[in-house]
């Protein structure tokens, strides 16, 4: 699986919209991008993923540039609730072992 | 459409004693994971199973840990003679298949506590 570079922490004012980026410039065709976030002392969250198109669904935007060396997960409105760990991982998807590295702590103040 | 569900939530154990998790995937999911974050870590794959099968237990410690995911009922993760470096919390996961591109789902964890 390709390794992935976060940002270790970002902060984002309520109700704006939270850009956090992913560099994963090693990898492959078919591996895709996914986003999870864990809020302290709960399960890691299922956030979105994609390969090559933009995703959105209820949650979020998932960005990934043409050469899909990097990608954008955008929260267009945070609120505090949104408050978490955010990782972007790098996968084939098929089997299950997915490699958290340390993700981007998003603090999002009122 | 209840989420993947996993028992007990919280559990302390003293050493040497037995400690066994339980998950029940998501409705229609064949696929569970076991993963494990030790005190402020990050989460580590522990083993892959499907209905019988241990499909890769690359993540396993190689003693005291075992997992299994039978024909019927919950997966179980059994931490045999427990130690206090086994305290965290152990997450189970689901997926429908084992596909490119599947989505794998997280339980709310089970948290164990050797003293």
């Amino acid at each position: 699986d390709a390794k992935t570079t976060q940002p270790p922490s970002m902060d984002c004012a309520e109700g704006r919209a939270a850009n956090l980026p992913c560099n994963h410039s090693t990898i492959s065709g078919n591996e895709y991008v996914y986003w999870y976030r864990q809020i302290h002392s709960q399960g890691p969250q299922y956030i979105i993923h994609g390969l090559k198109n933009n995703e959105t669904n209820e949650m979020a935007s998932l960005i990934i540039t043409e050469d899909r060396k990097s990608s954008t997960l955008i929260l267009p409105h945070a609120t505090l609730r949104d408050t978490a760990v955010y990782y972007c991982i790098v996968t084939l998807g098929n089997t299950g072992k997915l490699i958290f590295g340390q993700g981007t702590t998003l603090q999002v103040k009122p | 459409n209840a989420g993947v569900m996993q028992n007990p939530r919280h559990l302390v154990r003293r050493r040497g004693q037995e400690a066994r998790l339980r998950c029940s995937p998501m409705k229609g999911h064949s696929h569970v994971y076991w993963y494990r974050q030790l005190p402020e870590e990050g989460l580590k794959f522990m083993v892959y199973l499907q209905k019988e099968n241990i499909i890769d237990e690359s993540g396993m410690p190689k003693e005291r840990f075992s997992a299994e995911f039978p024909k019927e009922g919950p997966s179980i993760l059994r931490i045999q003679q427990v130690v206090r470096g086994d305290s965290a919390a152990y997450f189970c996961a689901s997926s429908y298949g084992g596909s490119s591109g599947n989505t794998i789902y997280f339980g709310e964890g089970s948290w164990l506590t050797v003293v």
